[in-house]
């Protein structure tokens, strides 16, 4: 079954070191997201992908960057972590070619630590 | 920049009770998708509404879209204990951007 894999799943950092998240999907989605949940703040667009070589910025992506050198990953990195950054991180995917519009499916998340 | 505000953000219900969760939205779109979240789980996609008027019916669940009044419902019938969880709305703006709500929180009391 096709399906969405975030890793690592837990991670803790200090504040400065880059980290990087990994996101795969088999789906062939074209159409890649990175989210990160907070408490009171429902779910918030960092990045976005509408396929290979293509990036977007979303809602809050100060010190975040993404690359997509294929269909099926978009590793998310921090640069120089920050506590600000502490969350919950979901990685998405979604079929229509050029719009976001259709609906995602979810992978399970990673809990990020920066300490 | 597009606001989506759902209520209550709390809910705790009876079970076999009936009741609404309502979700509004600051700017036009035309496509609005509701969400469940278990607790440290991930968020599945529960309904798709692609225009005014458009309903979805699932189980105990019913999804509703009004996009003159910036509105959807999510109504919830004869509540199961299953039925506790985190929903999510969320519209997508001209920018293809999703924009979520800040989330129900629905627990079932037997």
């Amino acid at each position: 079954d096709a399906e969405i894999t975030q890793s690592p799943r837990h991670k803790i950092t200090e504040t400065g070191r880059q980290v990087t998240l990994a996101c795969h999907q088999t789906w062939n989605h074209n159409n890649m997201f990175w989210y990160r949940q907070d408490l009171g703040h429902g779910l918030r667009l960092i990045h976005y992908s509408y396929g290979v070589q293509d990036t977007n910025k979303g809602e809050v992506s100060d010190g975040y960057s993404v690359s997509r050198s294929n269909t099926e990953d978009l590793p998310l990195t921090l640069e120089s972590a920050a506590s600000s950054q502490t969350s919950v991180y979901f990685c998405a995917s979604s079929a229509r070619q050029g719009t976001l519009r259709e609906t995602q499916y979810f992978g399970p998340g990673t809990r990020l630590l920066v300490l | 920049e597009l606001k989506v505000e759902q209520n209550p953000l709390f809910l705790s219900m009876q079970e076999g009770k009936n009741y609404t969760i309502y979700c509004n939205y600051s700017t036009t779109s035309d496509r609005l998708y509701w969400y469940r979240q278990d607790p440290g789980k991930s968020l599945e996609s529960l309904f798709v509404l692609l225009s005014n008027g458009a309903v979805k019916q699932e189980g105990r669940l019913m999804a509703s879209l009004d996009t003159k009044a910036r509105l959807s419902t999510l109504h919830i019938t004869a509540a199961v204990h299953d039925l506790s969880a985190t929903y999510f709305c969320a519209v997508t703006n001209t920018g293809n951007q999703f924009y979520f709500g800040t989330g129900t929180s629905l627990t079932v009391i037997p």
